[in-house]
């Protein structure tokens, strides 16, 4: 089962709303990423997160906090947003940061900011 | 630092031609890992193929071919007999190691359309 799933789908919130994401996966991987991309352009990498530590954060405001519960688990905590958040935010999960492994990407949630 | 050039933003075809997608790497590591993803409509990245330096041999999967040159430090695409559900946004990326986590830099991507 090669699947990464996220929920939910489409988010709208105001700038003042507290939501959160969520990704699962069942593969075994120990590493989980989080990706925002903005329309026409590529991924950006925001977490990693490896054997369940956070390993890098690519200078992400604190507007986003990231969890990990547990290794099938992934959570974006999103509070205070802007309106220039709007994107779509791709979590990926592979078997181990360190190595060359392939990431398995979700559908991603649509997340617009009013 | 690792560079992912994809200089054509946009390609249309008409089904049943072959199309060839560039990328052009950067990196200053003797030992690199490449990979291509696909990016349909639905928003999900989709695995394609991964490519290690030291395996320099090109690499068929039904319609899709890859072509790897160190030489050049191109790793270009090529879908053969293009369907219209090739259809996709497709992207080329390098593995960085940052902070002992893997990274993937990606090029801008491909916006591939394929018309009946």
């Amino acid at each position: 089962d090669t699947e990464v799933t996220q929920t939910p789908k489409h988010l709208v919130m105001g700038m003042t709303n507290k939501k959160s994401l969520k990704c699962e996966q069942h593969m075994g991987h120990r590493a989980m990423y989080w990706y925002k991309q903005k329309a026409k352009k590529p991924p950006e990498l925001m977490f990693v997160y490896s054997y369940e530590k956070l390993s890098i954060n690519e200078s992400v405001p604190s507007r986003f906090s990231p969890e990990c519960p547990n290794s099938s688990l992934l959570n974006l905590h999103l509070h205070a947003l802007q309106p220039e958040d709007s994107a779509l935010y791709l979590c990926a999960s592979s078997q181990a940061s360190g190595r060359a492994h392939e990431q398995f990407f979700g559908p991603g949630t649509r997340l617009t900011v009013l | 630092a690792q560079k992912v050039t994809q200089a054509q933003t946009e390609i249309s075809v008409v089904e049943k031609e072959d199309v060839t997608l560039d990328c052009v790497y950067e990196t200053r590591d003797t030992t690199y890992y490449l990979f291509w993803y696909k990016q349909p409509p639905s928003g999900e990245l989709v695995f394609l193929i991964r490519r290690n330096s030291f395996d320099e041999q090109n690499e068929i999967s039904g319609r899709y071919s890859w072509n790897f040159q160190k030489s050049t430090s191109s790793f270009n695409f090529t879908i053969t007999a293009s369907q219209v559900v090739d259809s996709a946004v497709y992207f080329c990326a390098l593995r960085a190691i940052i902070q002992g986590a893997q990274k993937l830099v990606f090029g801008q991507g491909t916006r591939l359309t394929i018309n009946p």
